[in-house]
């Protein structure tokens, strides 16, 4: 049973440009949660969906930044005219079902570097 | 002020010594997790806990929830046992992770 796959797992990007980071879950999970981590700084949350929902986006910047996991295929990270700022290790994971007591995997991550 | 506060931020020790990494946190929660994350950046989840004592190996972890405080123990630490571990709290008001920023924990053969 596979793990949690992110990709790309680096990524570089210029000022103004699209980044797209992708996260599939582990087989049979249909819950997913995106997390930053800034340099220096600790995992912040950005959003949890479940297959074609979004049930928390509490933790997302209000601006370029969206997310979807549709009904087939990986759970999708967008953000849009990047900046510097944006230059940070995004990982994801993935749980069964909804509940604070199902443990999360989480893939290995993807850096992306803003010029 | 950040949700959950860990301590030490830095740790070094000598391979063999039994080492403790606390954390407080200041909101509601229904479950506490804790994280190792190694220096390549890949998080493994260690332990999840609502309440008294887990054992896995050479770690333990405790929660004490009157006191909203929790510790991680390593015995008998070795190498391999450096990482960054991050404390992470499940909120009882919704659907989010708060994270601690990390102990980064050195141990020298």
């Amino acid at each position: 049973n596979a793990g949690v796959m992110q990709n790309p797992r680096h990524l570089v990007r210029r000022r103004g440009q699209e980044a797209r980071l992708r996260c599939s879950p582990m087989k049979g999970h249909s819950h997913v949660y995106w997390y930053r981590q800034l340099p220096e700084e600790g995992l912040k949350f950005m959003v949890y969906l479940q297959k074609e929902n979004i049930i928390d986006e509490s933790g997302m910047p209000k601006e370029r930044f969206s997310a979807e996991f549709p009904k087939e295929g990986p759970s999708i990270l967008r953000i849009q005219q990047v900046v510097r700022g944006d230059s940070a290790a995004y990982f994801c994971a993935s749980s069964p079902r909804q509940g604070v007591y199902n443990e999360q995997f989480f893939g290995p991550g993807t850096r992306l570097t803003v010029l | 002020k950040n949700e959950v506060e860990q301590s030490p931020q830095n740790l070094t020790a000598q391979e063999g010594e039994f080492i403790t990494i606390n954390c407080s946190y200041s909101v509601g929660i229904s479950a506490l997790h804790w994280l190792q994350q190694h220096p390549g950046g890949g998080i493994v989840s260690l332990f999840m806990l609502s309440s008294g004592k887990k054992k896995h190996g050479r770690l333990i972890a405790t929660i004490n929830i009157q006191e909203k405080h929790s510790s991680l123990h390593i015995t008998a630490s070795h190498p391999r046992d450096s990482a960054v571990y991050i404390c992470a709290v499940w909120g009882n008001t919704g659907n989010q992770f708060y994270f601690g920023t990390g102990t980064s924990l050195t141990v020298i053969p």
